[in-house]
């Protein structure tokens, strides 16, 4: 079946422009997550969803970072006024919900603030 | 303040020799301890995962041991073939209190196996 879909793959926007990243998840999947990846590093937690809710925004690097998940499907992650220090692959992962169920993740959108 | 820590950084291995990537955790609420995989340009895929209640488990030429005691945890791929050359990363979560589910991620482990 489908996996995790993200788009765009690619971003490249101007420092002070507002950027939005779509993540479908796998059909059924009630749990949503979205994760940072700065190069050479590991992932950073950003929030997760369970169902169109999100009991878990703590990774939110700042007030610049929302997200919203409609439909218990589509997440969008909106980052505002972005800063060059935001440049990133931004990982969208979903599961079935129980906490130590596999997440699958998509293959990312790799943002680039110039 | 790093949860997870993973080492080496970089690893570079002959065609059949043992690679081994250990990782320290410091949150003894961590009970869900799972090694990911991923190639360039895609995201990680699960490789394989352990809880706390066994010391070893094994997939495979992929073998996670767990040191409870010592909050640490390694994998050692046996007979390493070009084709899992790779960054792994390894992970925590915990399945009960605040941030389920959530995952906590060590730095990652370029993996380099040499024909």
């Amino acid at each position: 079946g489908a996996g995790v879909s993200q788009s765009p793959s690619n971003k490249v926007t101007e420092k002070g422009k507002d950027v939005e990243l779509r993540c479908d998840p796998i059909s059924g999947h009630t749990a949503l997550y979205w994760y940072r990846q700065r190069l050479g590093q590991g992932l950073e937690f950003l929030i997760y969803f369970q169902g169109n809710s999100a009991p878990d925004k703590s990774g939110l690097p700042s007030d610049r970072f929302s997200a919203e998940r409609t439909g218990e499907s589509v997440s969008t992650l909106t980052i505002q006024r972005t800063q060059q220090e935001d440049s990133a692959v931004y990982l969208c992962a979903s599961s079935f919900g129980q906490t130590t169920d596999t997440q699958y993740f998509g293959p990312g959108t790799r943002l680039t603030v110039l | 303040q790093q949860q997870v820590k993973q080492s080496p950084q970089s690893l570079i291995v002959q065609k059949g020799g043992i690679s081994i990537i250990n990782c320290a955790y410091e949150n003894t609420a961590f009970d869900y301890f799972p090694w990911y995989q991923q190639f360039p340009g895609k995201g990680p895929a699960l490789l394989i995962a352990i809880r706390p209640d066994v010391s070893e488990k094994k997939e495979g030429r992929f073998t996670i041991s767990f040191n409870k005691s010592a909050k640490q945890f390694s994998l050692h791929i046996m007979d390493s073939q070009p084709g899992d050359s790779a960054t792994y990363f390894c992970a925590a979560s915990k399945e009960y209190g605040g941030s389920q589910g959530n995952l906590i991620f060590g730095k990652g482990t370029k993996l380099s196996v040499k024909p």
